[in-house]
């Protein structure tokens, strides 16, 4: 097992561009969790899943993102007409119970 | 609610001297607490956690971390500073948010610290 993988590693794209990220969890890890890191601040909790099911999002987590993770295996962050702000790593981290999470290596949005 | 405050963004320590990074925690339930280490352009990889029993918890390379429930503080310490550990370190929060159950994480601010030869 090689850990959380994340792809892209580093994303460039034009303001109002749609983009897409994907997270490969460890594999029998049934909670997949998304954060959100901006320059000098620490992660910040975008959203939840149990297995397939998505069941916290933050208000962080506005109308233009959405997140899925069918067949509760792989996860997609979806961002819609990206703006400026959305520039920030994004993290993805998994974990069987609650007291272990394993972070991937995280992919980096510029918008330009 | 729960949040973190790391004192002190930017620490600079010589080679071999103590490490101490500072934090404290508000938490409306008991809480767990971590440490997390990010390398650049790195995610972050788990130190240590404190989650019940005996309060003074080991971690990896070297690092251990006290939890004071009555100062509401864990923090971190290392006898003797290597340049390895010239990186950015982070303490955590968790505990039942919501009837999800998520237990995500609440971050500090994140302190870097710095190694000097």
């Amino acid at each position: 097992d090689t850990g959380v993988s994340q792809d892209p590693r580093h994303k460039i794209t034009k303001r109002g561009q749609n983009v897409t990220f994907r997270c490969d969890p460890i594999s029998e890890h049934n909670r997949l969790y998304w954060y959100r890191q901006t320059l000098g601040q620490g992660p910040e909790f975008l959203t939840y899943f149990q297995n397939e099911a998505q069941l916290e999002k933050s208000r962080l987590l506005s109308d233009r993102f959405s997140a899925e993770r069918p067949k509760g295996s792989f996860s997609t962050l979806e961002i819609q007409r990206t703006e400026q702000g959305d520039s920030a790593m994004y993290l993805c981290a998994s974990s069987l119970g609650i007291l272990e999470a394993f972070f991937g290596q995280g992919t980096r949005l510029t918008v330009v | 609610a729960q949040s973190v405050t790391q004192l002190g963004s930017h620490v600079s320590v010589s080679e071999g001297a103590l490490v101490l990074l500072r934090c404290n925690y508000s938490s409306s339930v008991p809480p767990y607490l971590f440490w997390y280490v990010q390398y650049p352009n790195q995610g972050l990889q788990l130190l240590l956690k404190y989650t019940t029993g005996a309060t003074l918890v080991k971690g990896i390379n070297g690092f251990e971390a006290e939890f004071k429930k009555s100062e509401t503080s864990f923090h971190l310490t290392k006898p003797s500073a290597h340049m390895s550990d010239a990186a950015e370190y982070f303490c955590a929060v968790s505990g039942v948010s919501s009837g999800a159950g998520s237990y995500q994480l609440t971050f500090g601010k994140g302190t870097k610290l710095s190694v000097i030869p």
